[in-house]
């Protein structure tokens, strides 16, 4: 396996900007997680793709998120409006559909910085 | 989702087992108890995962008492490189897709 990879790892901006992120999972993972870190806690689940289906949204995802997996590989999380409350480490994660469904490979994280 | 008790840091000397307990006395039948770590500015990674058997694979063992209440992580030959925070999750076998991390607990080897 490759691993999970994230781009950028790192991104600052200003309020009110917009912010993309991209996730390319390990080939052949068909479902894909979406996790939000900030400092000191564990992580928080976002979202859930299963292929290129958004299965899952938790409520922590306001509507100036959205996150899309257009051919059920590589995911983009977009953030607009940003506000200093998004600062956080944005997570990505991928699963086996032959493996247990907890059984999650993360990314290193793309590190948002909201001045 | 059962919630998880967990101390929030431990030490251990290098080349001694590290026991991280975990507390889920609220897990329900088919839930299962995942282990996860995270060092530090990496994303977590998954170590182990059981339901009622004590698993083993060659990174830790995990013991699951009989009432399913509590488990315990076991790192048999801690070094300098299992410093991390370790997450204990209990997790639905049959439904949903999240992990709910909790704060976890800090594992400090020391030479």
């Amino acid at each position: 396996d490759t691993g999970v990879s994230q781009d950028p790892r790192h991104k600052i901006t200003k309020r009110g900007q917009n912010v993309t992120f991209r996730c390319d999972p390990i080939s052949e993972h068909n479902r894909l997680y979406w996790y939000r870190q900030t400092l000191g806690q564990g992580p928080e689940f976002l979202t859930y793709f299963q292929n290129e289906a958004q299965l899952e949204k938790s409520r922590l995802l306001s509507d100036r998120f959205s996150a899309e997996r257009p051919k059920g590989s590589f995911s983009t999380l977009e953030i607009q409006r940003t506000e200093q409350g998004d600062s956080a480490m944005y997570l990505c994660a991928s699963s086996r559909r032959d493996r247990s469904p907890g059984e999650l490979f993360f990314g290193e994280g793309s590190r948002l910085t909201v001045l | 989702d059962a919630k998880t008790t967990q101390p929030p840091s431990m030490d251990c000397a290098e080349g001694r087992a590290a026991n991280l307990p975990c507390n889920h006395s609220t897990i329900s039948g088919n839930e299962y108890v995942y282990w996860y770590r995270q060092i530090h500015s990496q994303g977590p990674q998954y170590i182990i995962h059981g339901l009622k058997n004590n698993e083993t694979n060659e990174m830790a063992s995990l013991i699951i008492t009989e009432d399913r209440k509590s488990s315990t992580l076991i790192l048999p030959h801690a070094t300098l490189r299992d410093t991390a925070v370790y997450y204990c999750i209990v997790r639905p076998g049959d439904a949903g897709n999240m992990l709910t991390f909790g704060g976890g607990t800090r594992l400090m080897v020391k030479p």
